[in-house]
């Protein structure tokens, strides 16, 4: 059973568009909400992160909103760019523990000029 | 600072063989993460060590996966016999400690085929 749910798939947006994500979990007990940016032949990095006690948070042109009582979450690229093409995956943990990631399943972002 | 290595980058075996992936973390990181994605799926955890501990094998799909980390440094996955089913690409990661604080590094990953 899938814990992390993630849409779309793949997404095509033009350039200077918004890219959306969007992201739902079942397990009440996670506690960190990181997303994931991977370019190819790349690992997944670290991109921004955040935890249910605020609603968004924004880093540059990325902004995770936040919807506890829903159970979901979103990543927002604003004035996406062809740099930006990669996959992202959303994921969630607990803290206090370790780094045992339940991740979604990954969009494709492609940006078009 | 050198990033999580990974050998090999890509790996094709043929069902029944034995492949054995390794990863180097970064010096210092005492804590090491094994995951697996497999064709399109999400990322899964596998395993996980602190410095030559196993801390958490609950990811592991089975007994024909073996993780060592002697000495506390680089790690290897073995898997024997493969199956085609072991088939994706698997990532390793390290982090300094082990909490949500701590940034999680992953290697660029082993692509695994099993024919």
């Amino acid at each position: 059973q899938q814990q992390v749910k993630q849409s779309p798939q793949s997404l095509i947006v033009q350039k200077g568009g918004i890219s959306i994500i969007n992201c739902a979990y079942e397990n009440t007990a996670f506690d960190y909400f990181p997303w994931y940016q991977q370019f190819p032949g790349k690992g997944p990095a670290l991109l921004i992160a955040i935890r249910p006690d605020v609603s968004e948070k924004k880093e540059g042109r990325f902004t995770i909103s936040f919807n506890k009582s829903a159970k979901q979450f979103s990543l927002h690229i604003m004035d996406s760019q062809p740099g930006d093409s990669a996959t992202y995956f959303c994921a969630a943990s607990i803290e206090g523990g370790y780094q045992k990631v339940t991740f979604g399943t990954g969009t494709k972002l492609q940006v078009i000029p | 600072e050198a990033g999580v290595t990974q050998f090999p980058s890509h790996s094709v075996i043929e069902k029944g063989q034995t492949v054995t992936l390794r990863c180097d973390p970064i010096s210092g990181h005492d804590n090491l993460y094994w995951y697996r994605r497999v064709m399109g799926k999400e990322i899964k955890f596998l395993l996980h060590f602190v410095k030559e501990s196993k801390q958490d094998e609950s990811g592991m799909p089975n007994n024909r996966f073996l993780a060592e980390r002697t000495g506390g440094t680089y790690s290897t996955l073995k898997v024997q016999p493969a199956e085609l089913e072991d088939s994706g690409v698997y990532f390793c990661a390290s982090s300094r400690q082990g909490g949500t604080n701590e940034k999680l590094f992953f290697g660029s990953g082993t692509q695994l085929s099993v024919l």
